[in-house]
């Protein structure tokens, strides 16, 4: 059965960074794309961006660009999303999705999510 | 690219059908047959529910269907179910930047 796993829920201060991850625990990580989607609270899904794992090409939604960083570790079939400095507004809960390698394809199989709260 | 289209509530009674519609542009939903329905309950992660417009992935009820017409994509649920109560985005693939759009979401209330 395929899961995807995130780590557990966050609370930081404004301008510390922070890393969260998303463990495949299926087979063939590399020929899967993973995707990060933010909701925030009470609000919408958001696409952040995703990565294909087999050579890390990533693509990014304009919004996020330069604001968090995806990554994976094929070696333990895992991705990550990252920031920097959070702010406040990066409050929100982040969800790890994930498609097969087929133009279009749609996110089958979704983490349960990672709670971000950002807040002196 | 903005966010695509959705009524904010559509709401029916047990046994009744109901329509989201989903509206993009010819850059998206217009251009592409890889849209995307997907049921999010409240504190849990979204669902697929219908991908590439009108299929219906394994275990899901056929009480879900999908079509498109132009930019506008549509869900419709067939004899609403108490637990059908929940979110419903749409989503869909752009070929550009953004890959992919979701939908602004859609409250299904049974009454």
């Amino acid at each position: 059965e395929v899961q995807l796993v995130q780590s557990g829920a966050e609370v930081k201060e404004p301008g510390e960074s922070l890393k969260i991850s998303c463990k495949d625990s299926g087979y063939s990580f590399t020929t899967y794309w993973i995707a990060w989607v933010r909701q925030m609270p009470g609000k919408g899904l958001e696409w952040m961006g995703i990565i294909n794992p087999s050579n890390s090409d990533t693509r990014y939604s304009p919004s996020f660009q330069g604001q968090v960083t995806i990554s994976a570790d094929n070696s333990i079939t895992t991705a990550y999303l990252q920031w920097s400095s959070l702010k406040a507004s990066d409050t929100a809960m982040y969800y790890c999705a994930r498609r097969i390698s087929s133009t279009g394809a749609p996110f089958e199989y979704w983490g349960q999510g990672t709670l971000v709260t950002v807040s002196s | 690219q903005s966010a695509l289209t959705q009524p904010a509530s559509v709401s029916g009674s047990p046994g009744q059908s109901i329509t989201i519609s989903c509206t993009g542009t010819s850059s998206d939903v217009g251009n592409y047959n890889y849209v995307s329905w997907y049921q999010q309950h409240p504190g849990k992660a979204p669902k697929l529910m219908i991908y590439d417009v009108s299929n219906r992935p394994s275990g899901v009820s056929n009480r879900f269907s999908g079509s498109k017409s132009g930019s506008t994509a549509s869900l419709t649920i067939s004899g609403l179910q108490a637990e059908d109560e929940a979110d419903y985005y749409c989503n869909s693939y752009t070929g550009s930047s953004p890959l992919y759009v979701f939908g602004t979401g859609t409250k299904v209330t049974v009454l």
